[in-house]
């Protein structure tokens, strides 16, 4: 029944280590985005892929990478994380047609950082 | 730059009693969408308000968009403890359906 999901739930990773976020859907959605969300904050676009086409928001840091091998799998790469990248990272995804661009939401990666 | 503004950003609300958060966006759209967040977990959809006018109901929120006054409001009716959670409203601006949140309001229900 999932319809967005995102692994792990939970990542714990060293100060500098690089790590990966995992993303995958089975609806067949033509956009897939990343938001960070950190605590008792608001989520915020970090990019956004239409099939290939990748977008970086403008305030998105160069330390964060983002790949999606096809419509259904996308991924986050954070090249050197810090203690201000621990948060929640929710992927979504939509259909991205003028007609319908309601997203759908994953249950989060919450990942820190030690 | 698009910006949206809820209020207030805590509601602490007693059982039975009536209560309203407010959603102001700075751009025309009309495309808005309310969901709820319960601590530690992702969002969970509410409402999707597409048209000026619409009105959404569903046991005891309702959400209404007013695409001229760029304002939405999330009512409650008779707050129950279950309703306890951070609701944030987002405006989708652009054709791609990238969401601007709203800062997120704490509801917390008590007695």
């Amino acid at each position: 029944d999932a319809m967005v999901i995102q692994n792990p739930r939970y990542q714990v990773t060293q100060f500098g280590k690089p790590v990966t976020l995992s993303c995958s859907q089975t609806l067949n959605h033509n956009v897939m985005y990343w938001y960070q969300q950190k605590s008792s904050q608001a989520p915020k676009l970090l990019f956004h892929y239409y099939d290939k086409d990748f977008n970086n928001e403008a305030d998105t840091p160069d330390n964060f990478q983002s790949r999606r091998p096809n419509t259904s799998f996308c991924f986050l790469d954070i090249r050197s994380p810090g203690l201000g990248d621990a948060a929640m990272y929710l992927c979504a995804t939509s259909r991205g047609t003028a007609q319908n661009t309601e997203a759908f939401f994953g249950q989060g990666t919450r990942l820190t950082v030690v | 730059e698009l910006k949206v503004e809820q209020n207030p950003l805590f509601l602490s609300m007693q059982e039975g009693k009536n209560y309203t958060i407010y959603c102001n966006y700075s751009t025309t759209s009309d495309r808005l969408y309310w969901y709820r967040q319960d601590p530690g977990k992702s969002l969970e959809s509410l409402f999707v308000l597409l048209s000026n006018g619409a009105v959404k109901q569903e046991g005891r929120l309702m959400a209404s968009l007013d695409t001229k006054a760029r304002l939405s409001t999330l009512h409650i009716t008779a707050a129950v403890h279950d309703l306890s959670a951070t609701y944030f409203c987002a405006v989708a601006w652009d054709s791609w359906g990238k969401l601007q949140f709203g800062a997120g309001t704490q509801v917390v229900v008590t007695p």
